[in-house]
């Protein structure tokens, strides 16, 4: 299948300093990519819809200020977290697709631990 | 609206039998279905999909799931557990609307024993 690179891993950082998290789509052209956020034992939440060139769209409840997403390119979307804070500590996850059918599968990188000290 | 109802949330099998995790889903329309792994701290892969083809849909590592619209399931199935098949599990319904965004189930913990 294809491949979705995101980048870093893991990472600690400060409270109120802004982390960076990046989504590759690898092989393939990404119409479309999704930004989750995922708490220990539980199921992903969407925070973001993003298309190549166009502005995010955010779920409910989600700070739009707070967490920046850009996809700039067909193949490259970024995750933002400005001045973040230990809340926002939790595991990100990022997926895209390469079309809008309804049978689309989309693929996921292997996320992001993020941990705010 | 599209929901997704994952049963279980923890299973508990010994190695070398059968694996059931059961979804089931509710949809206005006639629904995509996947089934997602996700290993610790790991991200999703995509186990098997179902598109409107063959009911009987076979995945990697010898999992499928069978699609049956008279009881709106779509129950993930194995008939012999390995211990690398310990993992969370997540049924998905695609919606067919806009981008067709996922909405995931609570997940199934699976859990293998030797």
């Amino acid at each position: 299948g294809a491949v979705v690179s995101q980048h870093p891993s893991w990472v600690i950082c400060k409270s109120g300093t802004s982390v960076k998290i990046e989504c590759r789509s690898l092989d393939f052209q990404a119409t479309t990519m999704f930004w989750y956020r995922q708490f220990p034992k539980q199921s992903l939440m969407l925070m973001a819809t993003s298309n190549e060139g166009s502005k995010a769209t955010y779920e409910q409840g989600v700070e739009k200020d707070k967490f920046l997403i850009n996809h700039a390119s067909l193949t490259l979307s970024t995750l933002t977290v400005t001045s973040a804070h230990p809340e926002d500590s939790s595991f990100y996850i990022c997926s895209a697709r390469s079309g809008q059918g309804r049978g689309t599968e989309a693929f996921f990188g292997q996320g992001t631990r993020l941990t705010v000290v | 609206a599209q929901s997704v109802t994952q049963l279980d949330s923890h299973v508990s099998v010994s190695e070398g039998t059968p694996v059931l995790l059961r979804c089931n889903y509710s949809s206005s329309y006639s629904p995509s279905l996947f089934w997602y792994v996700q290993h610790p701290n790991k991200g999703l892969q995509l186990l098997l999909k179902y598109t409107s083809a063959a009911t009987l849909v076979k995945g990697i590592n010898g999992f499928e799931a069978e699609f049956k619209k008279s009881e709106t399931s779509f129950h993930l199935t194995k008939p012999s557990a390995h211990m690398s098949d310990a993992a969370e599990y997540f049924c998905v319904v695609s919606e067919p609307s806009g981008t067709y965004n996922y909405i995931f189930g609570t997940g199934t913990r699976l859990k293998v024993l030797a």
